[in-house]
């Protein structure tokens, strides 16, 4: 059972334009959720995070929306550039759990 | 600051050969320390992870195991590889349970 899903498995979009990553999850325990970018090869690193007390986070140009009711995040990237061409993957955790459950990932393409 | 090492980066071995991954963080203490495998163009799936010394959960029945045998030290070993062990290993970090910070990974290639 797949509880956090990333339902495209690839998206392009144009340099300067926005890229909207979503994730869906079912576990209404989730509470805390986590953005990552990923080269190949290399470990993850971590972008932005939002908790479920609130329904937008910023962080320069990444945007975390959270919509607890249809159990719905997506990361807006505004504007993309061709650096953030990589694999993005979502993760969320339930409070006093300590583990993630991250979604299968979405790879990003920025065209120059 | 926080940094958190694997070794070794790539590694080919056969199957039915023993396997042992290290992670170390440094610059913290008392982390909670994980263990990831990606498998080529899938996801991060959670193998273990420890929130102390010597205590070990076990996500998925495999033919893994874990040890924490220092604060800052996590091992992932095998007995006997198969070639469904063959994938991108990840240690990570965390306070608690908030943001988790990765290493670099090891690429394992079973043959």
């Amino acid at each position: 059972d797949q509880q956090v899903k990333q339902n495209s498995p690839s998206l392009s979009v144009q340099e300067g334009r926005i890229s909207i990553l979503n994730c869906d999850y079912t576990n209404s325990m989730f509470d805390y959720f986590l953005w990552y970018k990923k080269y190949p090869a290399e470990g993850p690193t971590f972008l932005i995070s939002i908790s479920s007390i609130k329904d937008k986070n910023e962080d320069g140009r990444f945007t975390v929306f959270l919509n607890k009711s249809a159990k719905h995040l997506s990361l807006h990237i505004v504007p993309s550039q061709p650096g953030d061409s990589a694999v993005y993957f979502c993760a969320a955790s339930a409070s006093g759990t300590y583990k993630y459950i991250f979604g299968t990932g979405t790879r990003l393409k920025v065209l120059a | 600051s926080q940094t958190i090492h694997q070794w070794p980066a790539t590694l080919v071995q056969p199957v039915g050969s023993p396997l042992s991954l290290e992670c170390t963080v440094e610059g913290t203490s008392n982390p909670n320390l994980y263990w990831y495998r990606q498998a080529a163009g899938r996801g991060l799936q959670l193998l273990f992870y420890s929130v102390g010394i010597g205590q070990i959960s076990s996500e998925v029945p495999q033919n893994l195991s874990a040890s924490r045998p220092q604060d800052r030290q996590f091992i992932l070993s095998s007995k006997k590889l198969l070639l469904s062990d063959s994938g991108f290993y990840l240690c990570a970090w965390s306070v608690l349970g908030g943001v988790q910070y990765f290493g670099p990974g090891t690429r394992l290639l079973v043959l």
